[in-house]
């Protein structure tokens, strides 16, 4: 079975301050991997993907993930947070070969002025 | 940009009593998918659907849940008798490539079982 693992469920930072939010899985087959995000009141947004290739991957809003698979890892980066990227953000993976996306358990970013 | 919609945005019903959660899938996409949000718990997958038919199921998805397109556009999901454990947040999410693709979320219905 596979399970994804976000170490922080609360993250407060400061405006045009750098934010890392911590993504691990686990799974014994190949995965592909997402960040969503959730902004109040509405549905999840992808922010980007791993699929293959590049293990630095950029998204959008100037978000960018790198895929460490020693370290089962796919953290989120931005250099400088935005009030409006105060959201919810969810790390998930599909197996290959499977349909069915299996999610974190969210990270709360609260941008303070 | 096309989207995934959902209706309704709120539901509150009384245990026992059947609801229907309906979704518009971006139109040209084949794979259609159900998730909830328990507050305070992880999104949970429920329910994938290809070529009229489910393709996957999670244990959750059990006899009291279906699943159907009703016509080219629509993808429901119903509740046949709800129950308090029910009350969640309902995505529905839809994609054109059965792995290598996004899958595009809806806004979610909260759904509110008494």
């Amino acid at each position: 079975a596979q399970s994804v693992t976000q170490l922080d469920s609360q993250v407060p930072v400061f405006e045009e301050a750098p934010v890392e939010l911590r993504c691990n899985y686990s799974s014994s087959v190949s995965v592909y991997l997402f960040w969503y995000v959730q902004y109040p009141n509405q549905g999840l947004q992808l922010l980007l993907k791993y699929l293959s290739g590049s293990t630095l991957v950029k998204g959008i809003n100037g978000f960018e993930a790198e895929f460490n698979k020693s370290q089962t890892s796919f953290h989120l980066r931005k250099p400088s947070v935005h009030i409006s990227d105060t959201a919810e953000y969810f790390c998930a993976l599909i197996k290959a070969a499977g349909n069915k996306l299996t999610f974190g358990g969210g990270t709360r970013v609260l941008v303070k002025p | 940009e096309p989207e995934v919609t959902q209706t309704p945005s709120h539901q509150v019903t009384q245990m026992g009593q059947e609801v229907i959660l309906r979704c518009v899938p971006i139109s040209n996409h084949l794979y259609f998918y159900w998730y909830r949000q328990i507050l305070g718990q992880k999104v949970e997958f429920l329910v994938s659907f290809y070529n009229n038919e489910i393709s996957e199921k999670s244990e959750i998805f059990d006899d009291q849940f279906s699943v159907e397109r009703p016509d080219g556009s629509n993808f429901t999901l119903k509740i046949r008798s709800t129950k308090l454990e029910d009350s969640a947040m309902y995505f529905c999410a839809s994609s054109d490539d059965r792995v290598q693709e996004t899958q595009y979320f809806g806004p979610g219905t909260r759904l509110l079982v008494l």
